[in-house]
Protein backbone atom coordinates (compact mmCIF):
# COMPACT_ATOMS: atom_id res chain seq x y z
CA UNK A 1 0.00 0.00 0.00
CA UNK A 2 1.36 4.05 -0.57
CA UNK A 3 2.72 5.20 2.14
CA UNK A 4 3.83 8.74 2.36
CA UNK A 5 6.96 9.29 5.17
CA UNK A 6 8.11 13.04 5.17
CA UNK A 7 11.41 13.65 6.77
CA UNK A 8 12.92 15.59 8.61
CA UNK A 9 11.01 14.51 11.71
CA UNK A 10 11.32 17.65 12.98
CA UNK A 11 12.43 20.74 11.86
CA UNK A 12 13.86 24.02 14.15
CA UNK A 13 14.47 27.50 12.57
CA UNK A 14 14.70 31.35 12.58
CA UNK A 15 12.24 33.52 11.56
CA UNK A 16 13.15 34.23 8.20
CA UNK A 17 15.32 31.31 7.43
CA UNK A 18 13.79 28.48 4.67
CA UNK A 19 12.34 25.54 5.72
CA UNK A 20 12.07 22.69 3.83
CA UNK A 21 10.28 19.60 4.27
CA UNK A 22 10.12 16.21 1.59
CA UNK A 23 7.51 13.40 1.34
CA UNK A 24 8.26 10.48 -0.47
CA UNK A 25 5.75 7.39 -1.42
CA UNK A 26 5.00 4.26 -2.93
CA UNK A 27 2.78 4.12 -5.45
CA UNK A 28 1.15 6.01 -8.17
CA UNK A 29 -0.65 9.12 -7.56
CA UNK A 30 -2.73 11.09 -9.00
CA UNK A 31 -2.40 14.04 -6.83
CA UNK A 32 -0.12 15.03 -4.08
CA UNK A 33 -1.48 17.63 -1.36
CA UNK A 34 -0.03 19.42 1.69
CA UNK A 35 -1.83 20.19 5.03
CA UNK A 36 -1.05 22.08 7.71
CA UNK A 37 -1.76 21.07 11.55
CA UNK A 38 -1.41 23.29 14.37
CA UNK A 39 -1.09 21.23 17.57
CA UNK A 40 -4.53 20.05 18.68
CA UNK A 41 -6.46 21.09 15.76
CA UNK A 42 -7.85 20.67 12.19
CA UNK A 43 -6.07 20.05 9.29
CA UNK A 44 -5.61 23.44 6.58
CA UNK A 45 -4.87 22.61 3.01
CA UNK A 46 -2.44 24.00 1.73
CA UNK A 47 -1.67 23.16 -1.95
CA UNK A 48 -2.76 20.42 -4.39
CA UNK A 49 0.05 19.12 -7.03
CA UNK A 50 -1.06 16.87 -9.63
CA UNK A 51 1.17 14.08 -11.04
CA UNK A 52 1.19 15.84 -14.34
CA UNK A 53 3.03 18.95 -12.64
CA UNK A 54 6.42 19.30 -11.28
CA UNK A 55 6.15 22.72 -9.58
CA UNK A 56 3.74 24.75 -7.84
CA UNK A 57 3.65 28.03 -6.10
CA UNK A 58 0.87 29.62 -3.49
CA UNK A 59 2.25 32.79 -2.02
CA UNK A 60 5.67 31.70 0.49
CA UNK A 61 4.94 28.03 -0.51
CA UNK A 62 6.43 26.33 -2.92
CA UNK A 63 5.84 22.42 -4.13
CA UNK A 64 7.77 20.05 -6.21
CA UNK A 65 6.87 16.81 -7.28
CA UNK A 66 9.07 13.92 -8.97
CA UNK A 67 6.79 11.08 -9.94
CA UNK A 68 10.04 9.35 -11.06
CA UNK A 69 11.34 9.54 -7.38
CA UNK A 70 8.17 9.34 -6.18
CA UNK A 71 8.99 12.05 -3.89
CA UNK A 72 7.33 15.74 -2.88
CA UNK A 73 8.97 18.58 -1.50
CA UNK A 74 7.67 21.61 0.39
CA UNK A 75 9.94 24.87 0.99
CA UNK A 76 8.89 27.68 3.15
CA UNK A 77 10.28 30.79 2.29
CA UNK A 78 10.76 33.57 4.95
CA UNK A 79 9.16 31.81 7.49
CA UNK A 80 7.14 33.41 10.60
CA UNK A 81 6.82 32.12 14.02
CA UNK A 82 3.35 31.65 13.19
CA UNK A 83 4.49 29.11 10.56
CA UNK A 84 5.01 26.83 13.74
CA UNK A 85 3.03 23.58 12.85
CA UNK A 86 2.90 20.10 11.97
CA UNK A 87 3.05 19.36 8.21
CA UNK A 88 1.86 16.61 6.04
CA UNK A 89 1.75 15.76 2.52
CA UNK A 90 -1.01 13.04 1.26
CA UNK A 91 -1.36 11.29 -1.77
CA UNK A 92 -4.61 10.30 -3.41
CA UNK A 93 -3.95 7.19 -5.46
CA UNK A 94 -4.65 6.69 -9.12
CA UNK A 95 -6.34 3.44 -9.06
CA UNK A 96 -9.82 3.66 -8.44
CA UNK A 97 -9.99 5.50 -5.34
CA UNK A 98 -9.76 8.60 -3.79
CA UNK A 99 -8.97 8.45 -0.24
CA UNK A 100 -5.82 10.24 0.90
CA UNK A 101 -3.15 8.46 2.49
CA UNK A 102 -1.35 10.80 4.81
CA UNK A 103 2.41 10.99 5.54
CA UNK A 104 3.74 10.64 9.24
CA UNK A 105 4.47 14.67 9.51
CA UNK A 106 7.30 17.22 10.10
CA UNK A 107 7.04 19.28 13.16
CA UNK A 108 8.38 22.77 12.67
CA UNK A 109 8.91 24.93 14.92
CA UNK A 110 10.02 28.50 14.10
CA UNK A 111 11.94 30.83 16.69
CA UNK A 112 11.32 34.43 16.69
CA UNK B 1 -14.66 31.25 1.91
CA UNK B 2 -17.32 27.98 2.39
CA UNK B 3 -15.76 25.42 5.24
CA UNK B 4 -16.89 21.97 6.77
CA UNK B 5 -17.77 22.17 9.94
CA UNK B 6 -17.98 19.78 12.78
CA UNK B 7 -20.66 19.30 16.08
CA UNK B 8 -19.55 18.95 18.84
CA UNK B 9 -16.33 19.54 19.23
CA UNK B 10 -15.54 17.94 21.58
CA UNK B 11 -17.65 14.34 22.76
CA UNK B 12 -16.40 12.51 26.19
CA UNK B 13 -18.55 8.88 26.32
CA UNK B 14 -18.21 6.40 28.54
CA UNK B 15 -17.13 2.41 26.77
CA UNK B 16 -20.01 1.04 25.51
CA UNK B 17 -21.84 4.05 24.46
CA UNK B 18 -23.13 4.94 21.10
CA UNK B 19 -21.94 7.95 19.80
CA UNK B 20 -23.02 10.01 16.23
CA UNK B 21 -20.51 12.91 15.11
CA UNK B 22 -21.72 15.30 12.32
CA UNK B 23 -20.25 16.95 9.86
CA UNK B 24 -21.71 19.28 7.44
CA UNK B 25 -19.59 19.38 3.94
CA UNK B 26 -19.00 22.14 1.73
CA UNK B 27 -22.27 22.31 0.09
CA UNK B 28 -21.42 21.79 -3.73
CA UNK B 29 -19.04 19.00 -2.75
CA UNK B 30 -19.70 15.23 -4.28
CA UNK B 31 -17.70 13.06 -2.12
CA UNK B 32 -17.50 12.85 1.62
CA UNK B 33 -15.01 11.04 3.75
CA UNK B 34 -14.31 10.42 7.51
CA UNK B 35 -10.55 10.21 9.20
CA UNK B 36 -9.27 9.65 12.13
CA UNK B 37 -5.69 10.43 13.95
CA UNK B 38 -5.22 9.02 17.02
CA UNK B 39 -3.11 11.47 19.27
CA UNK B 40 0.20 11.29 18.24
CA UNK B 41 0.02 9.59 15.46
CA UNK B 42 -0.90 10.23 11.65
CA UNK B 43 -4.26 9.97 9.94
CA UNK B 44 -5.74 7.66 9.11
CA UNK B 45 -8.83 6.84 6.55
CA UNK B 46 -11.87 5.59 8.11
CA UNK B 47 -14.71 5.24 4.67
CA UNK B 48 -15.62 7.19 1.81
CA UNK B 49 -19.13 7.84 0.29
CA UNK B 50 -20.22 9.17 -2.83
CA UNK B 51 -24.19 8.61 -4.32
CA UNK B 52 -25.50 7.77 -0.60
CA UNK B 53 -23.53 4.88 -0.46
CA UNK B 54 -20.07 3.72 0.89
CA UNK B 55 -17.34 3.30 -1.88
CA UNK B 56 -14.23 2.29 0.16
CA UNK B 57 -13.89 1.65 3.92
CA UNK B 58 -10.27 1.01 5.69
CA UNK B 59 -10.26 -2.31 7.90
CA UNK B 60 -10.60 0.10 10.82
CA UNK B 61 -14.46 0.80 9.48
CA UNK B 62 -15.81 -2.22 10.58
CA UNK B 63 -19.19 -3.23 12.14
CA UNK B 64 -19.45 -0.94 14.87
CA UNK B 65 -18.99 1.66 12.56
CA UNK B 66 -21.62 3.15 10.03
CA UNK B 67 -22.20 6.47 8.29
CA UNK B 68 -25.26 8.48 6.86
CA UNK B 69 -26.22 11.21 4.78
CA UNK B 70 -29.57 11.69 6.53
CA UNK B 71 -30.56 15.03 4.56
CA UNK B 72 -28.89 17.17 1.70
CA UNK B 73 -26.51 18.88 4.21
CA UNK B 74 -25.66 16.65 7.07
CA UNK B 75 -23.15 13.83 7.06
CA UNK B 76 -22.44 11.61 10.53
CA UNK B 77 -20.35 8.50 11.39
CA UNK B 78 -22.02 6.55 13.99
CA UNK B 79 -19.67 4.29 16.46
CA UNK B 80 -22.76 1.78 18.04
CA UNK B 81 -20.56 0.37 21.19
CA UNK B 82 -17.71 2.30 21.89
CA UNK B 83 -13.95 1.24 22.90
CA UNK B 84 -10.74 2.65 24.31
CA UNK B 85 -9.55 2.34 21.91
CA UNK B 86 -11.82 4.84 19.22
CA UNK B 87 -10.20 7.95 21.51
CA UNK B 88 -9.40 10.11 18.57
CA UNK B 89 -9.35 13.07 16.57
CA UNK B 90 -12.37 12.55 13.62
CA UNK B 91 -12.49 14.66 10.76
CA UNK B 92 -14.73 14.81 8.16
CA UNK B 93 -13.62 16.10 4.20
CA UNK B 94 -15.41 16.61 1.31
CA UNK B 95 -14.55 16.81 -2.52
CA UNK B 96 -15.90 18.23 -5.25
CA UNK B 97 -14.85 15.70 -7.63
CA UNK B 98 -11.95 13.14 -7.71
CA UNK B 99 -8.43 14.72 -8.07
CA UNK B 100 -9.19 18.25 -6.48
CA UNK B 101 -8.77 19.32 -3.12
CA UNK B 102 -10.14 18.06 0.19
CA UNK B 103 -10.88 20.16 2.75
CA UNK B 104 -11.34 19.08 6.50
CA UNK B 105 -13.33 20.28 9.25
CA UNK B 106 -11.98 21.04 12.26
CA UNK B 107 -12.82 17.58 13.70
CA UNK B 108 -14.44 16.17 16.98
CA UNK B 109 -11.93 14.69 19.94
CA UNK B 110 -13.89 11.85 21.04
CA UNK B 111 -12.58 10.61 24.72
CA UNK B 112 -14.14 7.07 25.38
CA UNK B 113 -13.68 6.62 29.53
Amino acid sequence: SQQGEEDPQALSIQEGENATMNCSYKTSINNLQWYRQNSGRGLVHLILIRSNEREKHSGRLRVTLDTSKKSSSLLITASRAADTASYFCATEGSYNTDKLIFGTGTRLQVFP
Amino acid sequence: EPEVTQTPSHQVTQMGQEVILRCVPISNHLYFYWYRQILGQKVEFLVSFYNNEISEKSEIFDDQFSVERPDGSNFTLKIRSTKLEDSAMYFCASIKDRDYEQYFGPGTRLTVT
